[in-house]
């Protein structure tokens, strides 16, 4: 099945500077790739997500890269905010069977030093 | 609208003990997935359910189960309950499963003592 790494499992950045959180996955054919921020208390909830007929995708501070080849997704975090600080999980979705299965990855604790 | 309700917030259990969760998806999304989730072990699937089936199954043993309701409201039950079963439970509702954005509840928080 689809494995999906996630690196660093800890980061902490001064607030303004950027972060980036890399994933891989094994599994050539995922073709959808989200992002969930999760924080204290709070179940995870989606802030971004790309295809996989797509390169890159920006929501105002927030891009995400893939990068199909080497089969890996990257989030980017610009000006980072003490708001950032929360665990951030990728995942990849594949198509098996007739239906979608999504795997996701260890997680990434985020903390922005103000 | 509203959104993923969990029931209850916390749990606390003796081991031995069975235990049912209660999920309420988002109202059109026909898919439920569970998770546990535990320090430092990510998001664990349980399980999906589709239309009142189960289409998917991660690697747990057979006293997690889990069902769906015509309302697509689903439940988990953990019979048998072990102290490793402590955790953060969490279900995730969407439209179409794996390819659409998934809404999560808040969780239950399971203690086995």
């Amino acid at each position: 099945g689809e494995n999906v790494e996630q690196h660093p499992s800890t980061l902490s950045v001064q607030e303004g500077d950027s972060a980036v959180i890399k994933c891989t996955y094994s599994d050539s054919a995922s073709n959808y790739f989200p992002w969930y921020k999760q924080e204290l208390g709070k179940g995870p909830q989606l802030i971004i997500d790309i295809r996989s007929n797509v390169g890159e995708k920006k929501d105002q501070r927030i891009a995400v890269t893939l990068n199909k080849t080497a089969k890996h997704f990257s989030l980017h975090i610009t000006e980072t905010q003490p708001e950032d600080s929360a665990v951030y999980f990728c995942a990849a979705s594949i198509r098996s069977g007739g239906y979608q299965k999504v795997t996701f990855g260890t997680g990434t604790k985020l903390q922005v030093i103000p | 609208k509203a959104g993923v309700t969990q029931t209850p917030r916390y749990l606390i259990k003796t081991r031995g003990q069975q235990v049912t969760l209660s999920c309420s998806p988002i109202s059109g999304h026909r898919s439920v997935s569970w998770y546990q989730q535990t320090p430092g072990q990510g998001l664990q699937f349980l399980f999906e359910y589709f239309s009142e089936t189960q289409r998917n199954k991660g690697n747990f043993p057979g006293r997690f189960s889990g069902r769906q309701f015509s309302n697509s409201r689903s439940e988990m039950n953990v019979s048998t309950l072990e102290l490793g079963d402590s955790a953060l439970y969490l279900c995730a509702s969407s439209y179409d499963g794996g390819n659409t954005e998934a809404f999560f509840g808040q969780g239950t928080r399971l203690t086995v003592v």
